[in-house]
């Protein structure tokens, strides 16, 4: 069964740093690109990093570019998203999400994780 | 960045009905559009890939359609489970981007 558990979340101070975690099984997750979608308490989807399968490329929402850094180590099936200098508004639910055709970087997302919860908040 | 703006916001609706989502994008995106459903406290759940393409599994009274910047997806006959929150997606370019949601509400 292809499957997508993220882990890492919960409540931090703002200015402070949390890693993500996101663990794949059921596919080859190396030849998928990955990505990060947030959503705020009672709000819509925002889109907020992606990474090639490889790991070579690296895209970012302004939002939290130059904050947040993505990466996978493809060795075990793992996708990361580090955040730093975190933000009240960066509080969401954190999502990982497999795009549906292998090698490609822009596709839809055909299978998500259940999320995980990141709230700043002193 | 490329915008995406959803119609209506909210819908109220009865099972059998007909409903119409619209989607618009700020620019052309071709057929690079997608669709979810999302119910509360879940993850979005992919139905129509390409603009009009079903993916599999999801009931054949969904259906997408446009190309360009301007999208619909529609649902022939509203059945009780489909009541939720729909949201558009280009993925054109990065960033990629969503729609700001319909809710599907029971009339």
């Amino acid at each position: 069964e292809v499957q997508l558990v993220e882990s890492g979340g919960g409540l931090v101070q703002p200015g402070g740093s949390l890693r993500l975690s996101c663990a794949a099984s059921g596919f080859t997750f190396s030849s998928y690109a990955m990505s990060w979608v947030r959503q705020a308490p009672g709000k819509g989807l925002e889109w907020v990093s992606a990474i090639s399968g490889s790991g070579g490329s690296t895209y970012y929402a302004d939002s939290v570019k130059g904050r947040f850094t993505i990466s996978r180590d493809n060795s075990k099936n793992t996708l990361y998203l580090q955040m730093n200098s975190l933000r009240a508004e960066d509080t969401a639910v954190y999502y990982c999400a497999k795009v549906k055709r292998d090698y490609d970087t822009y596709d839809a997302f055909d299978i998500w994780g259940q999320g995980t919860m990141v709230t700043v908040s002193s | 960045d490329i915008q995406m703006t959803q119609s209506p916001s909210t819908l109220s609706a009865s099972v059998g009905d007909r409903v119409t989502i619209t989607c618009r994008a700020s620019q052309s995106i071709s057929s690079w559009l997608a669709w979810y459903q999302q119910k509360p406290g879940k993850a979005p759940k992919l139905l129509i890939y390409k603009a009009s393409s079903l993916e599999s599994g999801v009931p054949s009274r969904f259906s997408g359609s446009g190309s360009g910047t301007e999208f619909t997806l529609t649902i022939s006959s509203l059945q009780p489970d489909d009541f939720a929150t729909y949201y558009c997606q280009q993925y054109n370019s990065y960033s990629l981007t969503f729609g700001g949601g319909t809710k599907v509400e029971i009339k």
